[in-house]
């Protein structure tokens, strides 16, 4: 089953824009996670915010969490056509192991 | 790179035969998770092993397998495959479970099954 739904599931910008995906999830979590993906290789990680965190920041990546509405949102500032890719946000439930649980992912297109 | 690597890169099977994917983590970690990626989808995890111990499972059948070794390298093995298995199988490696730490994913193993 699916923990976290992004929104929107397709999202396609002008190079130099900002771009905002969105994360919702159902339980606790323990943490949350963002990854990227290119042309169906693998994951790569891009941040990791903690259930008592709200907001994280890693280069041209911004990262909120509120936990009552059980909602994140990824923001990369100044897109460039390299961000394109496919974005995932995954949980880690509480008192679980390292089970991540992804949602089916938002696909970011940034035109040159 | 993460440091976490796996083989095959891709592979070509047919209905009912069974393979065996591999999976070398980072230096340092004692976890590997397993994950199964169908096109269009975001991934499904299927395993994970702890210090050579099966650390929870997903809602997979128990045709699909693992094993992890003294020195945290992984093996995931599919029996009696069906055209459904037909994924990406990704591997992640972290430094301890419990699911604070940053997973590290490998490039993954493109399946086929015909």
């Amino acid at each position: 089953s699916q923990q976290g739904e992004e929104d929107p599931q397709a999202l396609s910008i002008q190079e130099g824009e900002n771009a905002t995906m969105n994360c919702s999830y159902k339980t606790s979590i323990n943490n949350l996670q963002w990854y990227r993906q290119n042309s169906g290789r693998g994951l790569v990680h891009l941040i990791l915010i903690r259930s008592n965190e709200r907001e994280k920041h890693s280069g041209r990546l911004r990262v909120t969490l509120d936990t009552s509405k059980k909602s994140s949102s990824l923001l990369i500032t100044a897109s460039r056509a390299a961000d394109t890719a496919s974005y995932f946000c995954a949980t880690v439930l509480t008192g679980a192991n390292s089970k991540l649980t992804f949602g089916k992912g938002i696909t970011l297109s940034v035109r040159p | 790179e993460t440091g976490v690597t796996q083989s095959p890169t891709h592979l070509i099977k047919t209905r009912g035969q069974q393979v065996t994917l591999r999976c070398s983590s980072q230096s340092g970690h004692n976890t590997v998770s397993w994950y199964q990626q169908a096109l269009g989808q975001g991934p499904q995890f299927i395993f994970q092993y702890y210090r050579e111990e099966e650390n929870g499972r997903g809602n997979f059948p128990p045709r699909f397998s693992g094993l992890q070794f003294p020195n945290y390298s992984s093996e995931l093995n599919v029996n009696a495959l069906e055209l459904d298995d037909s994924a990406l199988y990704l591997c992640a490696s972290s430094l301890e479970t419990g699911g604070r730490e940053t997973q590290y994913f490998g490039p993954g193993t493109r399946l086929l099954v015909l």
